[in-house]
């Protein structure tokens, strides 16, 4: 069974442009997840998209948008890059969205570098 | 901010040894999951446990939760030089708007063969 699956691995932009990140789930699972970890501040939540919804957000500035697809792959776009944001971009799946049982398994990470 | 806190930050043990991490969180949770992370990439999914569960195995991997002190114990068994990597614990959260797992800050953790 294939993971979570992201791309581009490596993405280079200069600050002001735009980037867009795309997550691919697991082969039935619902639930897309986006954390963000840059050095120095730990895994923090972004967004949780289930059944083509934004359910949750996290602390982020409205720059931060993403959709989720009919497919349940997802998009992740931030806009007017900062070189704050600069950092591992993770995507995660799980067949639930929310519970006890609740696994979340991750994809290998997008590292966003911005100039 | 992080809601959960590891300790120790960093971990130095010989192959063979036993490694023992610990994870502290702040609020009700529904579950607790351990998570592997080498070099940066992405992370790996190690073990889950409940909030009505104490302990939990799996192969090498023991974890014990105790929910009055909000606190929890990674235990890693005849350590592997190929146990190098950061470990997090995380946390669902009970809260019925959430699905975010929230992060503590890590252990690095380094075997030496």
């Amino acid at each position: 069974e294939a993971g979570v699956t992201q791309s581009p691995t490596h993405l280079i932009k200069t600050r002001g442009q735009q980037a867009t990140l795309r997550c691919s789930p697991i082969s039935g699972h619902t639930s897309v997840y986006w954390y963000q970890q840059a050095l120095g501040l730990g895994l923090q939540f972004l967004l949780w998209y289930d059944e083509g919804e934004e359910r949750n957000r996290g602390n982020f500035p409205p720059r931060f948008s993403g959709r989720q697809f009919p497919n349940y792959s997802s998009e992740l776009n931030v806009n007017a890059l900062e070189l704050e944001d600069s950092a591992l971009y993770l995507c995660a799946s799980s067949s639930y969205g929310g519970g006890p049982q609740e696994t979340q398994y991750f994809g290998p990470g997008t590292r966003l570098l911005v100039l | 901010s992080q809601q959960g806190e590891e300790d120790p930050q960093a971990l130095s043990i010989q192959e063979g040894e036993n490694a023992t991490m610990n994870c502290s969180y702040k609020t009700s949770i529904n579950n607790l999951q351990w998570y592997r992370q080498n070099s940066g990439r992405g992370l790996v999914h190690l073990i889950l446990i409940r909030s009505n569960e104490r302990e939990k195995h799996s192969g090498r991997l023991r974890v014990t939760l105790d929910t009055s002190k909000k606190s929890s114990s990674l235990l890693i068994t005849a350590s592997r030089a190929a146990d190098t990597a950061s470990y997090f614990c995380a946390t669902l959260g009970e809260e019925t708007s959430g699905s975010r797992l929230t992060f503590g800050e890590g252990t690095q953790l380094t075997v030496n063969p």
